[in-house]
C-alpha cells in the first residue's frame, strides 16, 4: 500500500462546477500538506499549503484537512477551462528533506 | 520557469551509456532536489543538496549520483543508462529546508533511454 494514494482521474467537469479533490494518507506523523499543479509539460507549482488540521483559502481554491481521517481535499470553485491540469497533493512529517507525493489526478474542465 | 533551467529538455541516449543531466538556478537558494516521474508512481526524490559539496540519497538513489560544485548547478549522472531510467526528470529548488517551505521546479527532461 502507498503512503498517499491519490485517484489518476482524469476528472471531467463542466465550466463553472464545483470540484473536489481528494489524497489518503497512511502516515499519522505528516503534518504539512501540499497541494501542487502541473500543467501539460511543465514542472509542477505549489498551489496551496496547509499545517495540520483545518481549513484554508485562496482565492477560489480552499484546502481541506481532516487529520482524524487521513484525508486532505482541495475544493476549486467557479472551475475554469485554465484549470485544467494534473493536480498533485504532497505531505511530509518531521523529516525535512522529504516529501511524499501522490500520483496526481488529472482534471479536466469542459467549456 | 524563472530561476530555475534545465538542461537537455529532451534526450535519447542508449542503454550503458553515462547521461548528465543539468539543473542551474539564479535564486542563490541552498537547497536543490533531484525527481523523477513517471505514470502511476508520482514524484520521487532521487538526491538532494543542502549546500554545496553537501548531498544526500533520496529514496530511489540506485544508479545515481549527483555533484554540487558550485551554489547554482546541480548535476544528475546516471552512471550507465537503463531503460528503467526512461522517465521525465525534475530539479527542484528551495530556500530553506524543509519540505513544508515549498519547492520551485524547473521544466523537466524528459529522458528516453533505448
Amino acid at each position: 500500500q502507498k503512503e498517499v494514494e491519490q485517484d489518476p482521474g482524469p476528472l471531467s467537469v463542466p465550466e463553472g462546477a464545483i470540484v473536489s479533490l481528494n489524497c489518503t494518507y497512511s502516515n499519522s506523523a505528516f503534518q504539512y500538506f501540499m497541494w501542487y499543479r502541473q500543467y501539460s509539460r511543465k514542472g509542477p507549482e505549489l498551489l496551496m499549503y496547509t499545517y495540520s488540521s483545518g481549513n484554508k483559502e485562496d482565492g477560489r481554491f480552499t484546502a481541506q484537512v481532516d487529520k482524524s481521517s487521513k484525508y486532505i481535499s482541495l475544493f476549486i470553485r467557479d472551475s475554469q477551462p485554465s484549470d485544467s491540469a494534473t493536480y498533485l497533493c504532497a505531505m511530509s512529517g518531521t523529516s525535512n528533506y522529504q516529501l511524499i507525493w501522490g500520483a496526481g489526478t488529472k482534471l479536466i474542465i469542459k467549456p | 520557469d524563472a530561476g530555475i533551467t534545465q538542461s537537455p529538455r529532451h534526450k535519447v541516449t542508449e542503454t550503458g551509456t553515462p547521461v548528465t543531466l543539468r539543473c542551474h538556478q539564479t535564486e542563490n537558494h541552498r537547497y536543490m532536489y533531484w525527481y523523477r516521474q513517471d505514470p502511476g508512481h508520482g514524484l520521487r526524490l532521487i538526491h538532494y543538496s543542502y549546500g554545496v559539496k553537501d548531498t544526500d540519497k533520496g529514496e530511489v538513489s540506485d544508479g545515481y549520483s549527483v555533484s554540487r560544485s558550485k551554489t547554482e548547478d546541480f548535476l544528475l549522472t546516471l552512471e550507465s543508462a537503463t531503460s528503467s531510467q526512461t522517465s521525465v526528470y525534475f530539479c527542484a529548488i528551495s530556500e530553506k529546508g524543509g519540505a513544508n517551505y515549498g519547492y520551485t521546479f524547473g521544466s523537466g527532461t524528459r529522458l528516453t533511454v533505448v
